[in-house]
């Protein structure tokens, strides 16, 4: 069954305080590895798919990685509005209709 | 250029009632799926509508049921709610063949 634990839970940053968000997963056959942004009360909002490993995409302060067993979402100098949560999700060969969620990490940047 | 529309925003329920909940895909999506995000949790896949019909489910009981339309707008429907049900659901449209899914706001369930 396919698995995504993303780590930490939470993250507290000052700032202009860069860090790193992290996407373990298990799937079999993988045919995308997305990221979104989840602002409370509200729906997820796309960011970046990734397919293969090696690949990498930027927006602005935000670049995702990926290799065979996990994801990376860097965030460079961070600002206040960066503050949300940020899901980590698989679709897999077998569930190809279905993403699969990790439970997110909840990211606060204080000014 | 209208996203995913979803309706009510919020809705409070008691125990053993019948819920409806509503979506219409973004413009030019003809795939709607369904999920169910419980508070602090990533959301959880229900079922996925293509062409009027359920094409992938989800580990949820037969209590959850769903509908497409012709214009493509889905419709969920949950019976006999129960307080775990209390969660935000979540629309999400695509096109057939893409990867990439656009979700609504949701509607905040509470049961009570």
């Amino acid at each position: 069954e396919d698995q995504v634990t993303q780590s930490p839970e939470a993250l507290r940053l000052q700032e202009g305080e860069s860090s790193s968000l992290n996407c373990s997963y298990t799937v079999s056959g993988l045919r995308g590895l997305f990221w979104y942004r989840q602002d409370p009360g509200k729906g997820p909002e796309f960011l970046f798919t990734l397919y293969s490993a090696g690949e990498e995409k930027e927006k602005e302060r935000l670049k995702a990685t990926l290799t065979k067993k996990e994801s990376f979402l860097h965030i460079t100098a961070p600002k206040p509005e960066d503050s949300a949560t940020y899901l980590c999700a698989v679709r897999g060969e077998q569930g190809a209709q279905k993403l699969v969620f990790g439970q997110g990490t909840r990211l606060t940047i204080n000014p | 250029d209208a996203g995913v529309t979803q309706s009510p925003t919020h809705l409070i329920k008691t125990r053993g009632q019948q819920v409806t909940l509503r979506c219409s895909p973004k413009s030019g999506h003809d795939t709607v799926s369904w999920y169910q995000q419980a508070l602090g949790q990533g959301p959880q896949f229900i079922f996925q509508y293509y062409e009027e019909e359920e094409r992938q489910r989800g580990n949820f009981p037969d209590r959850f049921s769903g509908h497409q339309f012709p214009n493509y707008s889905s419709e969920l429907n949950v019976n006999a709610l129960l307080l775990g049900d209390s969660a935000l659901y979540l629309c999400a449209s695509s096109l057939p063949g893409t990867y990439g899914y656009t979700f609504g706001s949701g509607t905040r369930l509470t049961v009570v």
